[in-house]
């Protein structure tokens, strides 16, 4: 267990749809990132923030947003679903900002877009 | 932009077949390359850091060593649960930089 939780573990979706994944860090570590996984691809990073802030933006699509709240945990918004951002989504965290250091993985979040 | 690559893609193994994975890799400036490893259906569980040139790290059967331009993952005498896919992924230096992964390599260890 790496102390990373995300919730939920499975989610389906009709296309145009609206989502929400959660995810809350361990325990002390302020940084979190957001990766999508697709079949047959590598982890793609989405974005990371430290103690509320972004600090980097991968390739994220417009049509999705993350956040960062006061007690550490994050959001990542997906919004008008297609069926290709069917993915597993990954969120890991860190005790530091800039890297550099491990990072430890949730379980993460599988999406089907139906 | 930076890039990662990863050979074989997949690897079948003996029990006890010692063999390595390569990660090769295009970035400007490193601040570390990360080895993780991930089962299916599950998150990418850490295994080493390396941080220069000429670095080497071990970890039960597994010793992770970095160039600068590659990375290598030793698996010594690999038994049937070290069946995973292997990840590599660097990250630049400089600010908050974002880490790339690789696509893994697959590493199968048959009894």
């Amino acid at each position: 267990d790496s102390g990373v939780t995300q919730t939920p573990k499975h989610l389906i979706t009709a296309t145009g749809q609206r989502v929400t994944l959660r995810c809350s860090p361990r325990s002390g570590d302020l940084s979190v990132y957001w990766y999508q996984q697709s079949l047959d691809q590598g982890l793609q990073f989405l974005i990371q923030y430290y103690n509320g802030e972004e600090r980097a933006k991968g390739n994220i699509l417009e049509r999705f947003s993350a956040q960062q709240f006061p007690d550490l945990h994050s959001e990542l918004n997906l919004s008008s679903l297609e069926l290709g951002d069917s993915a597993l989504y990954f969120c890991a965290s860190s005790v530091v900002g800039r890297g550099g250091t491990e990072a430890f993985f949730g379980q993460g979040t599988r999406l089907t877009v139906v | 932009e930076d890039q990662v690559t990863q050979s074989p893609e997949a690897l079948r193994l003996q029990e006890g077949e010692s063999s390595s994975l390569n990660c090769s890799y295009t970035v400007s400036g490193l601040r570390g390359l990360f080895w993780y490893r991930q089962d299916p259906g599950k998150g990418p569980e850490f295994l080493f850091t390396l941080y220069s040139a000429g670095e080497e790290k071990e970890k039960e059967r597994l010793k992770a060593t970095l160039t600068k331009k590659e990375s290598f993952l030793h698996i010594t005498a690999p038994k049937p649960e070290d069946s995973a896919t292997y990840l590599c992924a660097v990250q630049p230096s400089g600010g908050y930089q974002k880490v790339t992964f690789g696509i893994g390599t697959k590493l199968q260890v048959i009894p």
